[in-house]
């Protein structure tokens, strides 16, 4: 399976900063994906991070709040901007191929205070 | 709409017995269902799968039964044990479209 190493693990933000948060893939991988679980929560997908394109957002997900770029087929980001506690979640990088199916990354966990 | 429903938020089974968590979903198109395991403060580890074409797959403890006019697939875990506590999520898609999860049961196997 493909290995992902998703930084920072966790952090500690104050309400309106920005915090990106990195995904990076050991292998080259066509679909990439942005997950958040609140807490208590199920995994509620972001967006789709296209290469070479705009990410494709779910419903209530806006790309002013989470700006996303997917410079190759190896790496992606995530942008959680303007901060406020309900942002406070896990945030997950999850990739999928035909060889692996579905990985995740070890996730990162958030607190805005 | 949720597509993917585990409608027991948690269950607690005494270690070296069953554990039964339940999912059901809405959407006759997904051909292709998950289970991930999770503990807390780490990423969801992939667990066990089934084709919308099996009825069953098993893989040691573990295992999955698919009741596609139910709409309905459940994971098994014998003997259950106490490192098996955990939440356990049920997911599924269809063709390339990302996972949809379930909320989540959290097991407890208590020794």
């Amino acid at each position: 399976s493909a290995v992902i190493s998703q930084k920072p693990s966790r952090d500690i933000c104050q309400r309106g900063t920005s915090l990106t948060i990195q995904c990076q893939v050991d292998s080259q991988v066509t679909m990439m994906f942005w997950y958040r679980q609140q807490p208590g929560q199920s995994l509620t997908l972001i967006a789709t991070a296209n290469q070479g394109s705009e990410a494709t957002y779910e419903s209530g997900f806006v790309i002013d709040k989470f700006p996303i770029s997917r410079p190759n087929l190896t790496f992606s980001t995530l942008t959680v901007s303007n901060m406020s506690p309900e942002d406070s979640s896990i945030y997950l990088c999850s990739v999928a191929g035909p060889d692996y199916g579905y990985t995740f990354g070890s996730g990162t966990r958030l607190t805005v205070v | 709409d949720q597509q993917v429903k585990q409608n027991s938020p948690s269950l607690s089974v005494q270690e070296g017995r069953i554990s039964i968590l339940n999912c059901d979903y809405t959407n006759s198109m997904f051909d292709y269902f998950l289970w991930y395991k999770k503990y807390p403060a780490e990423g969801p580890t992939f667990l066990i799968s089934i084709s919308s074409i099996k009825d069953k797959n098993e893989d040691g403890r573990f295992t999955v039964f698919l009741n596609k006019s139910a709409k309905h697939l459940s994971l098994h875990i014998v003997p259950s044990q106490p490192g098996d506590s955990a939440v356990y999520f049920c997911a599924a898609y269809s063709g390339n479209t990302p996972l949809v999860f379930g909320k989540g049961t959290r097991l407890s196997v208590i020794a």
